[in-house]
């Protein structure tokens, strides 16, 4: 049990539409990072958020945007959805303290079609 | 620029037999290394981590891993698998205290009765 709980577990979207996916962290988890799995592939790295600002981006377009809240939840907003966008998207948090330790939550399994 | 290369894809290995799955990261700097394992259609679980300190590191379920700086490798080891290790291995990388990983392709261990 990491504490990080994301929202929905599944969706399907169509092509062109726009997507929020949700986490919620633990208290105190002041830094929250999302990564993109596709199929087959290791997770990678879109972006962070630190105290509600964004802190480091990864090679993904902008149309991938999120929100920090203080009560440690954030969203993951894509916009324009294509069919390469299918994909388990990961939330990962961790404290001020981590030792470089962040905790997965289960995943948003997106479809696009 | 960081990258993770993990050379096996699949990894069979019958109950209790041992199992190495290999790592080899570049780096022009100093990286922070780690081990997840991903359970079907779970997130990703931390198994061990290297921060500093001594090469060989020990995290849960029995497996443990070494740093090996001159090779720029971080392999993963268990003397006896079992059925329930039978899941996805990641190995990833970080740099500083910035919460950035890299994460290689993955390696599906495949355990036989």
């Amino acid at each position: 049990e990491t504490g990080v709980t994301q929202s929905p577990t599944h969706l399907i979207k169509t092509r062109g539409q726009q997507v929020t996916l949700r986490c919620s962290s633990q208290s105190g988890h002041n830094t929250v990072s999302w990564y993109q799995q596709a199929l087959g592939q290791g997770p990678q790295f879109i972006f962070q958020y630190y105290r509600e600002e964004e802190n480091g981006r990864g090679n993904f377009p902008p149309r991938f945007s999120g929100l920090q809240f203080p009560n440690y939840s954030s969203e993951l907003n894509v916009n324009a959805l294509e069919l390469d966008d299918s994909a388990l998207y990961l939330c990962a948090s961790s404290p001020e303290d981590s030792g470089n330790t962040i905790y997965f939550g289960e995943g948003s399994w997106l479809t696009v079609v | 620029a960081q990258s993770v290369t993990q050379l096996d894809s699949q990894v069979p290995v019958f109950e209790e037999a041992p199992v190495e799955l290999r790592c080899n990261y570049s780096s022009s700097v100093s990286v922070y290394l780690f081990w997840y394992v991903q359970y079907p259609n779970q997130g990703l679980q931390l198994l061990l981590k290297y921060l500093s300190g001594s090469t060989l590191v020990k995290g849960i379920n029995g497996f443990e891993a070494e740093f090996n700086k001159s090779q720029t490798s971080f392999h993963l080891r268990k003397p006896s698998v079992h059925i329930s290790d039978t899941a996805e291995y990641f190995c990833a990388v970080s740099v500083g205290n910035f919460n950035k990983f890299y994460f290689g392709s993955g390696t599906k261990l495949n355990v036989k009765p």
